[in-house]
């Protein structure tokens, strides 16, 4: 089974602090992709990665960078945090650009910013 | 572009009620459909696909039909059990840059 790992189910930092969300999958996937889930919004994507060194915005990147050195690791940096980027952060990884090929989830990292 | 248009929410239905949640789409060319399920306290996982018109998907008692002329892919289950209460997520897949576009997702709450 595919493994998508996020390094923390639950984070508390401070307004104004650098702050990264790790994702880590074991599958060789290509593509890689962050999203954040906020009540009544769903999920939206914030950036995705189809390869390493490579990175796309999403829907709402403001605020946000990523990082891609290995192709199994997919970093989310919150470069000054602020309290509207509180939320459920969600990982995923897919393999190639096969059509129909489900997208694997982590199960989520809840960030709280003070 | 695309977009993915879930019922409202939330809904609460008796264990052994009939479900159905209802899912219609906008895209162009020929998407991939999906249910995917959030359980309390998890990340998202594939509850069922169907990847071309007529296509019925199915999984763990749950069906959905990739119905074209009406652009609906329904989920339904004829008798839904506490185990089923998660949030449920439509999604289509065109194959660019392999996004997923999302619906708002609807939580089901199920009752003894």
């Amino acid at each position: 089974d595919v493994k998508v790992t996020q390094s923390s189910r639950y984070l508390v930092k401070r307004t104004g602090e650098k702050v990264f969300l790790e994702c880590v999958q074991d599958m060789d996937h290509e593509n890689m992709f962050w999203y954040r889930q906020d009540p009544g919004l769903g999920l939206r994507l914030i950036y995705f990665s189809y390869d390493v060194k490579m990175k796309e915005k999403g829907d709402i990147p403001e605020g946000y960078s990523v990082s891609r050195e290995k192709k199994e690791r997919f970093s989310l940096i919150l470069e000054s945090a602020s309290t509207n980027q509180t939320s459920m952060y969600l990982c995923a990884s897919s393999p190639g650009t096969l059509n129909n090929q489900p997208q694997h989830f982590g199960d989520g990292t809840r960030l709280s910013i003070l | 572009g695309n977009s993915v248009t879930q019922m409202e929410g939330p809904v609460t239905l008796s264990e052994e009620a009939f479900l159905t949640i209802n899912c219609t789409y906008t895209a162009t060319g020929y998407p991939s459909l999906f249910w995917y399920v959030q359980y309390p306290g998890e990340g998202l996982q594939l509850l069922l696909k169907a990847t071309k018109a007529d296509d019925k998907g199915s999984n763990k008692g749950f069906e959905a039909t990739y119905r074209k002329e009406t652009t609906s892919f329904h989920l339904e289950k004829g008798s839904v059990q506490v185990s089923d209460s998660a949030v449920y997520f439509c999604a289509l897949y065109t194959g660019a840059n392999s996004k997923l576009t999302f619906g708002k997702g609807i939580t089901l709450s199920v009752r003894p």
